[in-house]
C-alpha cells in the first residue's frame, strides 16, 4: 500500500538553528499538509499546499515557517531559528484529488527536539 | 468555523469491558467528513474510519462500531470487549467542504489486563 514517507524520524537541533523536515507524499496525490503535535497535546493543522502554493495556513504558521515542493516528489517544512516550543512531532499528509474528506494519508512523523 | 470536542480526556477500563469514546462536532457546512484516528504509543496516526455527512448509517468493523447522529452532532466510537492492545490516544477529526482536517483534543484510553 502506498505510504507517505517522512525523514528523519527524529531530529535534535539547537535553539536558533534552521531545520528542514522532509516528506515524500504518495505519488499521485495533489494536496499536501503539515500538522504538528506537541507532546501530549492535540494534532494541530499548520498548512495545506496545492498547485505549488499554500492554500490555507493556521495562526501557528507564522513567518518562521515555510513550505516548498522543490521537485516532483518532496514536500518540505522549513523552520527558521527554532525555539524550544517548536519541539513536537510533525506529521506530513497527502491526499488525492476529490472530495476533501477522501484519501488523507499520514506519514509516521518526525519528532523534532529543540535543545 | 469547524470545531471538534472530545470531552473525555482519559478513560481507563479493564480488559473485556466495552467503552465508548465521545465526539461532538460543530460545523456550518452541510457537506463535511468525520474521522477517527488511533495513535498508539509508537506515535503514528492510524486511520480507523471516515464518514460523510450524508451517510448516517452506523458502521461496525469487528470490535469497533461508530454511531453517527446528525441530530446531536455526534460521532461516537465504541470498542466492544476491549483489549490491552486498544490502549492508545484516539482522535476524532472533521473536514468541512472547503477547509482542511481539524482534530479534537483526543481521548487517552488505557485498557488494563
Amino acid at each position: 500500500e502506498p505510504e507517505v514517507t517522512q525523514t528523519p524520524s527524529h531530529q535534535v537541533t539547537q535553539m536558533g538553528q534552521e531545520v528542514i523536515l522532509r516528506c515524500v507524499p504518495i505519488s499521485n496525490h495533489l494536496y499536501f499538509y503539515w500538522y504538528r503535535q506537541i507532546l501530549g497535546q492535540k494534532v494541530e493543522f499548520l498548512v495545506s499546499f496545492y498547485n505549488n502554493e499554500i492554500s490555507e495556513k493556521s495562526e501557528i504558521f507564522d513567518d518562521q515557517f515555510s513550505v516548498e515542493r522543490p521537485d516532483g516528489s518532496n514536500f518540505t517544512l522549513k523552520i527558521r531559528s527554532t525555539k524550544l516550543e517548536d519541539s513536537a512531532m510533525y506529521f506530513c499528509a497527502s491526499r488525492e484529488r476529490g472530495p476533501i474528506g477522501y484519501g488523507y494519508t499520514f506519514g509516521s512523523g518526525t519528532r523534532l527536539t529543540v535543545v | 468555523a469547524q470545531k471538534v470536542t472530545q470531552a473525555q480526556t482519559e478513560i481507563s477500563v479493564v480488559e473485556k469491558e466495552d467503552v465508548t469514546l465521545d465526539c461532538v462536532y460543530e460545523t456550518r457546512d452541510t457537506t463535511y467528513y468525520l474521522f477517527w484516528y488511533k495513535q498508539p504509543p509508537s506515535g503514528e496516526l492510524v486511520f480507523l474510519i471516515r464518514r460523510n455527512s450524508f451517510d448516517e448509517q452506523n458502521e461496525i468493523s469487528g470490535r469497533y462500531s461508530w454511531n453517527f447522529q446528525k441530530s446531536t452532532s455526534s460521532f461516537n466510537f465504541t470498542i466492544t470487549a476491549s483489549q490491552v492492545v486498544d490502549s492508545a490516544v484516539y482522535f476524532c477529526a472533521l473536514s468541512e467542504r472547503n477547509n482542511d482536517m481539524r482534530f479534537g483534543a483526543g481521548t487517552r484510553l488505557t485498557v488494563k489486563p
